[in-house]
């Protein structure tokens, strides 16, 4: 079974900076990596798929990176909206979170 | 645009069936293009992917679950559904339905409907 690591677990960021986030597959998952955000008391919403393509509707400011093991989501200036819950999902198995917050 | 709904029980009892129901508008539930899935969120804890089904019929689940989910799909009704057995407290969770174009992203979701297990 694939388990999937985020790091780090909490971020603490400054609205304008640039945030990264990671995420490690326990064993090659290619390409087939999703990021997901979610705030409270909603349903998260799909930000990348297949590591690097941007879901409809989301702004450019989040992009994705990586494959086989190995993955980043990186959000270029963070906005007051963009402070939330970040989960990566590799071939169906979820990280346990990144919590991106106010610095 | 495709719209997912979950209905069900917000009350189980354990050692029985978790039953949840997905209904999907805007577009058919027999189409190739998605899979449908269910995943969980314990109250303040992280996702989990349930399992999925296609159209066709062909069914993925977690293996860690795999013993006790069922996922089926009533076309007549443009529904799926998920059922777990022997509940315990350890299944208490937010339920999501949500569609799959690619198998695994999971776009959109359902609302959330949260589902306890409690004598």
């Amino acid at each position: 079974e694939i388990v999937m690591t985020q790091s780090p677990a909490t971020l603490s960021v400054s609205p304008g900076e640039r945030a990264t986030l990671s995420c490690r597959a326990s064993q090659s998952v290619s390409s087939n990596l999703a990021w997901y955000q979610q705030k409270p008391g909603q349903a998260p919403r799909l930000l990348i798929y297949g590591a690097s393509t941007r879901a409809t509707g989301i702004p450019a400011r989040f992009s994705g990176s990586g494959s086989g093991t190995e993955f980043t989501l990186t959000i270029s200036s963070l906005q007051s909206e963009d402070f939330a819950v970040y989960y990566c999902q590799g071939s169906g198995t979820f990280g346990q979170g990144t919590k991106v917050e106010i610095k | 645009q495709l719209q997912l709904q979950e209905s069900g029980p917000g009350l189980v009892k354990p050692s029985e069936t978790l039953s949840l129901t997905c209904t999907v508008s805007g577009g058919s539930i027999s189409s190739s293009s998605y899979y449908w899935g269910w995943i969980r969120q314990p109250p303040g804890k992280g996702l989990e992917w349930i399992g999925s089904i296609y159209y066709s019929g062909s069914t993925y689940y977690n293996p860690s679950l795999k013993s006790r989910v069922t996922i089926s799909v009533d076309t007549s009704k443009n529904q799926f559904s998920l059922k777990l057995s022997s509940v315990t407290a350890a299944d208490t969770a937010v339920y999501y339905c949500g569609s799959a174009a690619g198998m695994w992203w999971f776009d959109p979701w359902g609302q959330g409907t949260l589902v306890t297990v409690s004598s």
